[in-house]
């Protein structure tokens, strides 16, 4: 399978706990995207690395999370101190950088946060 | 602030009909859009795009129209299977490739 996947698909953490999730993008993709999406709406952007640089932060992102690609190979996004608030689907995309901006996703990490 | 918007949260269609799935958006500048299909406990599938200096692409029974002085775009599937029954993303890019996605229409086509 040479899709986008993402580890692990569901986890579940009491609220001030630290979790971390993990996206392996296609191996010839250059750039990484991670989204949250919660019930309802549509994926929002956290934040894009292009190889190991992170070039774009959403301004909502709180200081709590932060991503790292240091390799420019795979992605951890690691949220500190997690509230109930956190709970959604995080969605890491990839694409190449000579397409025209389509991004593949994976199938998501599910958290919730009790 | 939503700066993209999808106005239908649903819509259902006979198949073999025309479906039309609408986007809107505020930000004059957007230059890229995209279409996402997505199915239950899958992440978005890309369908289709077009850049801000076209009006229409196609692609097989996808056809994106771009109208940029209304800021509004619309995704045509036609004949529509009961295989489109999905959720729809319209997505649009701003520079240094931050995407904004819009909240998504629920196509259901009925056989």
């Amino acid at each position: 399978d040479t899709g986008v996947s993402q580890n692990p698909r569901h986890k579940i953490t009491k609220r001030g706990q630290n979790v971390t999730f993990r996206c392996d993008p296609i191996s010839e993709h250059n750039r990484l995207y991670w989204y949250r999406q919660t019930l309802g709406q549509g994926p929002e952007f956290l934040t894009y690395f292009q190889n190991e640089a992170q070039l774009e932060k959403s301004r909502l992102l709180s200081d709590r999370f932060s991503a790292e690609r240091p390799k420019g190979s795979f992605s951890t996004l690691e949220i500190q101190r997690t509230e109930q608030g956190d709970s959604a689907m995080y969605l890491c995309a990839s694409s190449s950088a000579t397409g025209f901006y389509e991004q593949y996703f994976g199938p998501g990490t599910r958290l919730t946060v009790t | 602030d939503q700066q993209v918007k999808q106005n239908s949260p649903s819509l259902s269609v006979q198949e073999g009909r025309i479906s039309i799935l609408n986007c809107d958006y505020t930000n004059s500048m957007f230059d890229y859009f995209l279409w996402y299909k997505k199915y239950p406990a899958e992440g978005p599938t890309f369908l289709i795009s077009i850049s801000s200096i076209k009006d229409k692409n196609e692609d097989g029974r996808f056809t994106v129209f771009l109208n940029k002085s209304a800021k509004h775009l619309s995704l045509h599937i036609v004949p529509s299977q009961p295989g489109d029954s999905a959720v729809y993303f319209c997505a649009a890019r701003y520079t240094g490739n931050q995407f904004y996605f819009g909240t998504g229409t629920s196509l259901t086509v009925i056989p």
